[in-house]
């Protein structure tokens, strides 16, 4: 049972550039999330999903994209890279409104 | 809208004190609170998930208890250690169970 995996851990993008970045569960979660956490600051909610093939935004969605194929999966998706999305990005999931379970992170600049 | 906020900031002690950090919530119509604990470059890291019909939670030396008619939720740490060192994070659900999180407490246990 690995939890929530993240990939890449870090990743340096030049400004235009693209990526995307992954999470996976092994938990059966039907619920999954992104936060962004900028230096010194609290987590700010990106998207989330409340299950496969439904997804809604957040607090800070713009310049991000993602979908959800299946209940295991749930990447994160720049198009067009900008310095203001420097920062850590947190994949997390919960079943319903139970406790929620981090990734470990990545760590991403846009220079 | 729901508004977290924890105090202190930061916080030093030596060694062999107990603590207490707290964390405060506009809107008394929770789920549940939970806590978290951040390593610096690290993720989160589920410490108690309190459910919002109960009025306290423990695990080890960690205590943390709810009292939603105020609004509060406070983390009592006993006998801390350095390896206590880090940063706490509250977050409550909104209504779509996404969390809302505290800017977090900085603490440092000096040996």
């Amino acid at each position: 049972n690995a939890g929530v995996t993240q990939t890449p851990k870090f990743r340096i993008l030049k400004i235009g550039q693209s990526m995307t970045l992954q999470c996976t569960q092994d938990m059966n979660h039907n619920y999954m999330y992104w936060y962004r956490q900028d230096p010194g600051m609290g987590l700010k909610l990106i998207y989330y999903s409340v299950g496969a093939g439904i997804t809604d935004k957040g607090e800070v969605p713009n310049g991000y994209n993602v979908s959800r194929s299946t209940t295991e999966d749930f990447p994160l998706r720049l198009e067009l890279a900008a310095p203001s999305q420097t920062s850590v990005y947190f994949c997390a999931s919960s079943y319903s409104a139970g406790e929620q379970y981090f990734g470990p992170g990545t760590r991403l600049t846009v220079t | 809208k729901q508004e977290v906020t924890q105090i202190p900031a930061a916080l030093s002690v030596p060694e062999g004190e107990n603590l207490v950090l707290n964390c405060s919530f506009t809107d008394s119509a929770i789920y549940n609170l939970q806590w978290f604990r951040q390593d610096p470059g690290k993720g989160l890291t589920s410490l108690l998930l309190i459910q919002s019909s109960q009025r306290e939670q423990t695990s080890g030396r960690l205590n943390a208890s709810l009292d939603k008619s105020s609004g509060r939720s406070t983390l009592y740490i006993a006998a801390s250690q350095p390896g206590d060192s880090a940063t706490y994070l509250c977050a409550v659900p909104d209504s779509s169970y996404k969390l809302i999180f505290g800017s977090g407490t900085r603490l440092l246990v000096r040996p």
